[in-house]
């Protein structure tokens, strides 16, 4: 069974700092892609970027940077130079295409508070 | 970017009524659409996965007879909720990924919020 992991309930970062947000998954399939969503109060799923299992390089998407360890089964989102509008609820999730028709499986989540 | 709507954003419902949100994909044709619900400050479940033309295959502990699914084309997913509880107030997202490609994207609706009273 696949199942993702996310052990920080709510972290605090000053304004300005990089955070890291830590993920864990579990998965026999060799076919998969990770996810990162942050969910703001108002309650959409916003999606930050992805990582595919066979993918050698790491994600990056502007501020957000996914630190990806296949023996390690971690896919952590590292958000650099943080800003107030970046607290919010963050999820890790993990989607298997083959024989799960894609659908999402997801984490915990975080909820990250942002200090001025 | 691919757009997906969720109608209606908020419902309010007396218990024993049922209600019905309509998932929509605005720009793009869903080959598939994914249920999912969300209690305050937990994680999203999935509640089903609907496939355009075919029955929706429901996660384990759903209840099929009070979740209802209907996939009638390509733009369009709605979630019936039967004889509504309170128990069953909770925050409704739709997702929908279109190709028959290993494409793992998926795009989320605003969410739809309801209320059983």
């Amino acid at each position: 069974a696949q199942k993702i992991t996310q052990t920080q309930p709510g972290m605090f970062v000053q304004e300005k700092e990089a955070v890291t947000l830590d993920c864990t998954y579990d998965t026999s399939d060799q076919s998969y892609g990770l996810f990162w969503y942050k969910q703001p109060s108002s309650g959409e799923m916003i999606f930050l970027i992805y990582q595919g299992s066979y993918d050698e390089q790491n994600a990056t998407e502007g501020r957000y940077s996914l630190n990806f360890q296949k023996a390690r089964k971690s896919a952590n989102l590292v958000i650099s130079a943080s800003q107030l509008g970046d607290s919010a609820m963050y999820f890790c999730a993990m989607s298997i295409y083959y024989n799960q028709g894609g659908k999402l499986i997801f984490g915990q989540g975080t909820e990250l508070s942002v200090k001025p | 970017g691919a757009v997906v709507s969720q109608h209606p954003s908020w419902v309010i419902c007396k218990s024993g009524t049922s209600v019905k949100i309509e998932c929509r994909s605005l720009d793009f044709q869903a080959t598939t659409m994914f249920w999912y619900r969300q209690f305050p400050k937990q994680s999203l479940m999935l509640m089903a996965t609907s496939n355009e033309g075919s029955k929706a295959t429901y996660e384990q502990g759903v209840e099929k007879d009070k979740f209802l699914i209907n996939h009638a084309s390509l733009t369009l997913s709605t979630l019936t909720v039967t004889s509504a509880h309170p128990e069953d107030s909770s925050f409704y997202i739709c997702s929908a990924r279109f190709g028959t490609t290993s494409s793992y994207e998926q795009y989320f609706g605003p969410g739809t919020r309801l209320t059983v009273t």
